[in-house]
């Protein structure tokens, strides 16, 4: 079975600082893609990264860069110089490869200005 | 190009009348998929069609609800004799006709139910 795990029900950072959201996720295929989603509260789906598991370079998109670890099969999203618009749900998905798209239950995301 | 649209973006619907969800992917995308999103959870995984064809329903209640994506005009997902627990966000997302595009996956703003 495919599962993705988001620990972290809520978070909250300062302004300007750096936040980690974290994400495990379990599947048995060896090719597959992982990715984070922000969900504001219009309720848009926005894609925020995407990592392909065959490349060990970690993604990075402007201020969000991944922490992707194969082997602990982690995941974690990074925001730099956090911003009031990053409030939001975000998202952890799994692609295993063939099967639909696997969802975390999200972390919500508060910034304090 | 257009994205995802689906409408309406929120339907009321009383217990026991029936609902109808319409999607129209991306142009130039022929797989459609739907989620439902029940509140403060994530996305899960209801149904997946091509044109014409139902590909995966495994994450469709084998009762009340049904999905097609007919060769002309968007996906329609129907819920037949609603209840209060079908109150939830309904999401579409389209991906590219060619193979193996199956992860690129681009949603629509949702469809809002609430049963009263």
């Amino acid at each position: 079975a495919q599962t993705v795990t988001q620990s972290q029900p809520e978070m909250s950072v300062q302004e300007a600082e750096t936040v980690t959201l974290s994400c495990t996720y379990d599947t048995s295929e060896s090719d597959y893609y992982l990715f984070w989603y922000k969900q504001p509260p219009s309720r848009q789906m926005i894609l925020v990264i995407r990592q392909e598991a065959y490349k060990q370079q970690n993604a990075t998109e402007n201020r969000f860069s991944v922490n992707f670890q194969k082997a602990a099969k982690s995941f974690s999203l990074k925001i730099s110089d956090s911003q009031l618009g990053d409030a939001a749900m975000y998202f952890c998905a799994l692609y295993p490869g063939n099967t639909p798209l696997v969802f975390g239950k999200g972390t919500r995301l508060s910034v304090i200005a | 190009n257009a994205g995802v649209m689906q409408n309406p973006r929120h339907l009321v619907r009383r217990r026991g009348q029936e609902a109808r969800l319409r999607c129209s992917p991306m142009k130039g995308h022929s797989h459609v998929y739907w989620y439902r999103q029940l509140p403060e959870e994530g996305l899960k995984f209801m149904v997946y069609l091509q044109k014409e064809n139902i590909i995966d329903e495994s994450g469709m209640p084998k009762e009340r609800f049904s999905a097609e994506f007919p060769k002309e005009g968007p996906s329609i997902l129907r819920i037949q004799q609603v209840v209060r627990g079908d109150s939830a966000a309904y999401f579409c997302a389209s991906s590219p006709s060619r193979g193996g595009g199956a992860y690129e996956q681009y949603f629509g703003p949702g469809t809002r139910l609430t049963v009263t």
